[in-house]
């Protein structure tokens, strides 16, 4: 199995910061790398696919970047509603597993 | 628009068998795989399988191998989850979500299920 390590698990930060949030994979995965949000109570919702390819609709302050084993979702300037935890999930190979998981506060 | 409705909530008893289901509209059902995703309480988003209604192809992650069975009956475009012998481990919100093709992302996903598994 593919494993995927986020980090960091927990990050608080105040509107208007750039946000980073990594994501690594055990083995590569060329670029079959997708980013999900969750609000608490709701299914998750795609953000990016393909590394770095933005979901339509999805506002243009989140960007994605990295191929192989090692990623990043960026938010260009955090907004409240970005308040939500954040997983990647690898597509290259079953099972197509997500990583634990980032939740990100509003100072 | 693309849609996954899941079915309702359930409250069930450990040993209890359960059936829950997933209907696909807006596309068609069979050309697209269907994933189930499991989320216990606070915890995060595991994967467990996925079916591809067009030929009934299977995949399981091997935590989920014979826990659960996935099934779809494409003339309903529908898909199945289901447990034969409950246990409280199971009490967890279940989601489907609909893969593009294969090396391919979720989207959409369904509103979720909230099964609870309690004596």
């Amino acid at each position: 199995d593919i494993h995927l390590t986020q980090s960091p698990s927990f990050l608080s930060a105040s509107v208007g910061d750039r946000v980073t949030i990594t994501c690594r994979a055990s083995q590569g995965i060329s670029s079959y790398l997708a980013w999900y949000q969750q609000k608490p109570g709701k299914a998750p919702k795609l953000l990016i696919y393909a590394a770095s390819t933005l979901q339509s609709g999805v506002p243009s302050r989140f960007s994605g970047s990295g191929s192989g084993t090692e990623f990043t979702l960026t938010i260009g300037s955090l907004q409240p509603e970005d308040s939500a935890t954040y997983y990647c999930q690898q597509l290259s190979s079953y099972p197509l597993t997500f990583g634990g998981g980032t939740k990100v506060e509003i100072k | 628009e693309v849609q996954l409705v899941q079915s309702g909530a359930e409250v069930k008893k450990p040993g209890e068998s359960l059936k829950i289901s997933c209907k696909g509209s807006g596309y068609s059902f069979s050309n697209y795989w269907i994933g189930w995703v499991r989320q216990m309480p606070g915890k995060g988003l595991e994967w467990m399988g996925i079916i591809y209604p067009g030929d009934s192809d299977t995949r399981y992650s091997p935590s989920f191998q014979g826990q659960v069975t996935i099934s779809a009956d494409k003339s309903i475009s529908t898909a199945y989850l289901q447990w034969s012998s409950l246990q409280a481990s199971d009490t967890a919100i279940y989601y489907c979500a609909r893969r593009g093709g294969q090396l391919e992302w979720f989207d959409p996903w369904g509103q979720g299920t909230l099964v609870t598994v309690s004596s």
